[in-house]
């Protein structure tokens, strides 16, 4: 089945600067690969995504890119702000509805 | 728009019980998958249902069973709880199955003690 591993586990950025999440995937299948933020006592709730035939997306501070051969796709935060500061999920799917979690990235944004 | 409803929010229960957790997807979506959520870890798939059937199954065990009725609704059983089972447990739904965004609800935290 697919592996997704996430790095770094833990993340600490001034406010202003720029936060960078990194996810590797192991199914050459998977074709779908969304980014989730999850606050505490909530569940995950999905900031951006990219399809598998898009290299790069953004929206507004947000960005993804996607690199197919190498097999491993970033999270880009610009300009962070302390409403930034939560746990962050990268995942990847196949096709079958079916998500592969990374283990989660907790960025904290330092006012 | 309501989003992903659960319920219960919290639920406490003793080693051998069973729970049964219920999940209310957006209006219009038609698939429904479960994921379970230890503390410190990712989500993983338990279920996936769309148009009332199973279309995808993770790798837990027999006790855990899901169902899916006519109103798109579904709900979870877990029966003969372990201590393991204690997690939160994540409703996510899509207009289809497939590839398609996943919307998740706030989820329902069960402790089994």
């Amino acid at each position: 089945g697919e592996n997704v591993e996430q790095h770094p586990s833990t993340l600490s950025v001034q406010e202003g600067d720029s936060a960078v999440i990194k996810c590797t995937y192991s199914d050459s299948a998977s074709n779908y690969f969304p980014w989730y933020k999850q606050e505490l006592g909530k569940g995950p709730q999905l900031i951006i995504d990219i399809r598998s035939n898009v290299g790069e997306k953004k929206d507004q501070r947000i960005a993804v890119t996607l690199n197919k051969t190498a097999k491993h796709f970033s999270l880009h935060i610009t300009e962070t702000q302390p409403e930034d500061s939560a746990v962050y999920f990268c995942a990847a799917e196949t096709g079958a509805n079916n998500l592969f979690f990374g283990t989660g990235t907790r960025l904290t944004v330092i006012p | 728009d309501a989003g992903v409803t659960q319920s219960p929010t919290h639920l406490i229960k003793t080693r051998g019980q069973q729970v049964t957790l219920r999940c209310s997807p957006i209006s219009g979506h038609k698939s429904v998958s479960w994921y379970q959520q230890v503390l410190g870890q990712g989500p993983q798939f338990i279920f996936q249902y769309y148009e009332k059937e199973e279309r995808g199954r993770g790798n837990f065990p027999d006790r855990f069973s899901a169902r899916q009725f006519p109103n798109y609704s579904s709900e979870l059983n877990v029966n003969a709880l372990l201590l393991g089972d204690s997690a939160l447990y994540l409703c996510a739904s899509s207009l289809a199955g497939g590839g398609k965004t996943q919307y998740f609800g706030p989820g329902t935290r069960l402790l089994v003690l």
